[in-house]
């Protein structure tokens, strides 16, 4: 069955120190695609970054870079040098072509704290 | 493209209210989901929309639950005899034809029952 872990609940950091969130998924498709998503605290969804499953070329922008590993059905997530402003709750998300809908999987999340 | 929009932001109500939450989705979108996110939780599917017709419901959407999408654009979601476990947020999205895994997010509507 499709699944997101996200086994992070919560992770504290101080400012300007690095942090990884860790996404692992189940799925059966080959086809498919990975998503992160950033909810501060209004609520608001934020699209941050989605790969599909035949592309494993890790991505960076900016401060943020992605770490895609289909061996290990891992998506993880790292922030370098962190800013208060990053504080927020991160999802990864899967999204599988046999679904037919399209529809998304969330992870249950990870609760980031940047201290100043 | 002004996005997809819900309505009301914020809902309190008293349990055993029925209570209707209204979405619009980008103009050219005919694909819609509906999501629920408890505390703590991750957003999860409750419904999906093709056009007018409703092609899937998870299990989460009980009979208290209803959603409709009249002509194919601007979509209800309704619950009746409202319960404390119904208090979420509750998001929508959508997406074109042919961009399959591109979902779009509404600012979502906060549901608190009382």
């Amino acid at each position: 069955a499709q699944k997101v872990t996200q086994a992070q609940t919560e992770i504290s950091v101080v400012e300007k120190e690095d942090v990884t969130l860790d996404c692992v998924y189940e799925t059966r498709d080959t086809t498919y695609y990975l998503f992160w998503y950033k909810q501060p605290p209004s609520g608001e969804l934020v699209f941050l970054i989605r790969r599909n499953s035949f592309d494993e070329q890790n991505e960076i922008s900016g401060r943020y870079s992605w770490n895609f590993q289909k061996s290990t059905s891992s998506f993880n997530f790292t922030i370098t040098a962190s800013q208060v402003v990053d504080s927020a709750v991160y999802f990864c998300a899967l999204s599988e072509e046999t679904s037919g809908t399209y529809k998304y999987i969330f992870g249950t999340g990870t609760r980031l704290k940047v201290l100043a | 493209d002004t996005g997809v929009s819900q309505n009301p932001r914020h809902k309190i109500t008293k349990r055993g209210q029925n209570v209707t939450f209204r979405c619009d989705p980008i103009s050219e979108h005919n694909r819609l989901y509906w999501y629920r996110q408890t505390l703590g939780q991750g957003p999860e599917f409750l419904t999906y929309f093709q056009n007018e017709a409703q092609l899937e419901k998870s299990r989460l959407l009980s009979d208290r639950f209803s959603a409709e999408r009249p002509k194919g654009s601007f979509s209800t979601l309704e619950i009746q005899r409202t319960e404390q476990g119904d208090s979420a947020m509750y998001l929508c999205a959508s997406r074109s034809p042919t961009a399959l895994y591109e979902q779009y997010f509404g600012p979502g509507t906060r549901l608190t029952v009382t």
